[in-house]
């Protein structure tokens, strides 16, 4: 069975602070691609990343860095220099080509993160 | 904006009632997916259309169903609605090149 594990329920962070979200995952495919997506106040599904199983290169966009570790099946996610803007729940998701009928769209969502950070 | 629009925004309807959530994906996307979320259950995958076939089926109640038209909009039928049934519901799409999917602002469903 697929399964993604956030076990930070709630991190409280003071603007301009690092904050590393974590995900864990579990598949006996050889074939995945991991996700972020941002949840803001608002309620909409951002997607934020990507990342297949063959690629374990890390990955930076600006103040956001992701971490993927095939040894340990996680895919954490890095926020440097906080703001208050990225104060939202985030969630971490698996699919594979074998999941759910070989589609791509049908992910399995961690319970998310909830960031709070505070001016 | 991820191109995929989904209406009404918000709906609030009672106890056994049923309604219809629909979902306009992106342009030339053919698979369209339909998700819930509540507090309890986190995000999960209800339904999976392609091209107007249904593809795969999670964790959906068989009070709930869906279809898609050949326009390739999708509706999510909800009937004999439950207090529980209170959630967002998101519709996402993608394309045969895409890995993963874009989601809708949601439909925030509110049972009373």
């Amino acid at each position: 069975a697929q399964k993604v594990t956030q076990a930070q329920t709630e991190i409280s962070v003071v603007e301009k602070e690092d904050v590393t979200l974590d995900c864990v995952y579990e598949t006996r495919d050889t074939t995945y691609y991991l996700f972020w997506y941002k949840q803001p106040p608002s309620g909409e599904l951002v997607f934020l990343i990507r990342r297949n199983s063959f690629d374990e290169q890390n990955e930076i966009s600006g103040r956001y860095s992701w971490n993927f570790q095939k040894s340990t099946s996680s895919f954490n996610f890095t926020i440097t220099a906080s703001q208050v803007v990225d104060s939202a729940v985030y969630f971490c998701a698996l699919t594979s080509l074998r999941g759910y009928g070989g589609s791509q769209g049908n992910l399995i969502f961690g319970k998310g993160t909830k960031l709070s950070v505070k001016p | 904006d991820s191109g995929v629009t989904q209406t009404p925004k918000h709906l609030i309807t009672a106890t056994g009632q049923r309604v219809t959530l629909r979902c306009s994906p992106r342009s030339g996307d053919l698979s369209v997916y339909w998700y819930q979320q509540s507090l309890d259950q986190g995000l999960q995958f209800l339904i999976q259309y392609y091209n107007g076939e249904e593809r795969a089926k999670g964790n959906i109640l068989e009070r709930f169903s869906a279809q898609q038209f050949p326009d390739l909009h999708s509706e999510l039928n909800l009937s004999s609605l439950e207090l529980g049934d209170s959630a967002l519901y998101f519709c996402a799409s993608s394309a045969d090149r895409d890995r993963g999917a874009f989601f809708g602002q949601g439909t925030r469903l509110t049972v009373v």
